[in-house]
C-alpha cells in the first residue's frame, strides 16, 4: 500500500518569505513523487515530479522540491512566496510496482501568503 | 486551461438516481483518470483507462462504473446515488499510462439531495 502524509493543514507565510510545505510518504520500493496545486474552483495543476536522479527537482512558478530517501520526505519549497501562491497544495506518490499510474494523494495543505 | 473538458460543471440530483459524467481528454492523451474529492475522504483515485482498457482501479464503489470510448473520451456512471456521493469529481488525462504527470479538468460538482 502507498500513502502520503501532509502534516500541516495550513501554512501561513508573509510575502517575500520562504515557503515550505511538508510531505512524507510510504511506499514499497522506490517512489515516484509529485506536487500539484489547486486554486479555488479549479482542477489540480501539476507543479513538479521526482522520478530518479538529482534529489532537487525544479518545477513551475519557482517551486522546487527535495527528495530525501532516508527521511521518506518530499518537501515543497519556494524561496520567496507571492500572494498569488495562496492555494491548496497536494503531494502524491506512486510506487514503482503499482499498476498503471495510480497516484495516492495527501490530504492537502492550504497555503496563505499574506501581503 | 488544462485542455481536459468535463461536463456538466454542476449537477444536482436526488438520492437513488443515476448520473453520467463526461470527460474529453487533452488531444493526444491516451490515459484518462477519475478522482473523487470530498471533505472527509480527500482526493481519492477511482479508476484509470488507457486506450480503451482499464489499467488501474482504486476505491471505486460497485455502484460506480466507467468506460473509455474509441474516440478516447470517458464517462463515469454513478447509480443508486446516496447523500455521501456528493463530491467534486475530477477527470484527468496523460499521454502514457505509467509515470507521467496528469492534467486535470475543472471537475463536476455533484450534489445529491
Amino acid at each position: 500500500a502507498q500513502s502520503v502524509a501532509q502534516p500541516e493543514d495550513q501554512v501561513n507565510v508573509a510575502e517575500g518569505n520562504p515557503l515550505t510545505v511538508k510531505c512524507t510518504y510510504s511506499v514499497s520500493g522506490n517512489p515516484y513523487l509529485f506536487w500539484y496545486v489547486q486554486y479555488p474552483n479549479r482542477g489540480l495543476q501539476f507543479l513538479l515530479k521526482y522520478i530518479t536522479g538529482d534529489n532537487l527537482v525544479k518545477g513551475s512558478y519557482g517551486f522546487e522540491a527535495e527528495f530525501n530517501k532516508s527521511q521518506t520526505s518530499f518537501h515543497l519549497k519556494k524561496p520567496s512566496a507571492l500572494v498569488s501562491d495562496s492555494a491548496l497544495y497536494f503531494c502524491a506518490v506512486r510506487g514503482r510496482r503499482a499498476a498503471g499510474n495510480k497516484l495516492t494523494f495527501g490530504g492537502g495543505t492550504r497555503v496563505l501568503v499574506k501581503p | 486551461d488544462s485542455g481536459v473538458t468535463q461536463t456538466p460543471k454542476h449537477l444536482i440530483t436526488a438520492t437513488g438516481q443515476r448520473v453520467t459524467l463526461r470527460c474529453s481528454p487533452r488531444s493526444g492523451d491516451l490515459s484518462v483518470y477519475w478522482y473523487q474529492q470530498s471533505l472527509d475522504q480527500g482526493l481519492q483515485f477511482l479508476i484509470q483507462y488507457y486506450n480503451g482498457e482499464e489499467r488501474a482501479k482504486g476505491n471505486i464503489l460497485e455502484r460506480f462504473s466507467a468506460q473509455q470510448f474509441p474516440d478516447l473520451h470517458s464517462e463515469l456512471n454513478l447509480s443508486s446515488l446516496e447523500l455521501g456521493d456528493s463530491a467534486l469529481y475530477f477527470c484527468a488525462s496523460s499521454v502514457g499510462d505509467r509515470v507521467t504527470e496528469a492534467f486535470f479538468g475543472q471537475g463536476t460538482r455533484l450534489t445529491v439531495v
